[in-house]
């Protein structure tokens, strides 16, 4: 059975203060794997798309890297704006996306 | 501006009612879905339709149905054999094939009174 975990659940940091977020997974055929925020009360918001080990995709402070085990959010020297819940899905077949629970960030002024 | 209009925001329910939760696209995505998120969980896939007039069970069909009869729109419904329908409800859409990502509306919270 195609799993996603997330580590930490909730992470808080002080502004600046940079971090990684974890998404570990087992799948028997990884295809993809996805990267949202979502805001309280808001839908996802799409970040980045991973396709296979080695990869890295960077969008402002954000930056995300995929191994054959797990995938981490690198956020460098964050503001209180980047808080928000952080999710990680993998495509698994027929486009189906199966989501992890989630690390809420929250980072402090 | 494209999107994924989703309405209403908030939905309230009446015990033995069913309800309709509306979703529309006008990004010419060919695959539309509907997940539940509950507080603290992940998404969890109810149904998913990769082209008109034809649609898939995700993990949690029981209690829905849908319908789609047209590109643009997927509605939900929620039976009233759905036995604990409380909780935010999100519509996606996407390109098919692989790696395509999805792309969410702002949801609807259903409450039942």
């Amino acid at each position: 059975e195609d799993q996603v975990t997330q580590s930490p659940e909730a992470l808080r940091l002080q502004e600046g203060e940079s971090s990684s977020l974890n998404c570990s997974y087992t799948v028997s055929g990884l295809r993809g794997l996805f990267w949202y925020r979502q805001d309280p009360g808001k839908g996802p918001e799409f970040l980045f798309t991973l396709y296979s080990a080695g990869e890295e995709k960077e969008k402002e402070r954000l930056k995300a890297t995929l191994t054959k085990k797990e995938s981490f959010l690198h956020i460098t020297a964050p503001k209180p704006e980047d808080s928000a819940t952080y999710l990680c899905a993998l495509e698994t077949s027929g486009s189906r996306l199966t989501f992890g629970e989630g690390t809420q960030l929250t980072v402090n002024p | 501006d494209g999107g994924i209009t989703q309405s209403p925001k908030y939905l309230f329910r009446k015990e033995g009612q069913n309800v309709t939760l509306s979703c529309e696209q006008n990004l010419n995505h060919d695959a539309m879905y509907w997940y539940r998120q509950d507080p603290g969980q992940g998404l969890r896939l109810i149904y998913y339709s990769q082209i008109v007039n034809d649609f898939q069970k995700g993990d949690i069909a029981e209690g829905y149905s849908v319908s789609r009869e047209k590109k643009e729109s997927f509605p939900l419904t929620v039976t009233s054999a759905q036995k604990n329908p409380t909780a935010f409800y999100l519509c996606a859409s996407s390109f098919r094939g692989r790696n395509q990502p999805q792309h969410f509306g702002d949801g609807t919270r259903l409450s039942i009174l």
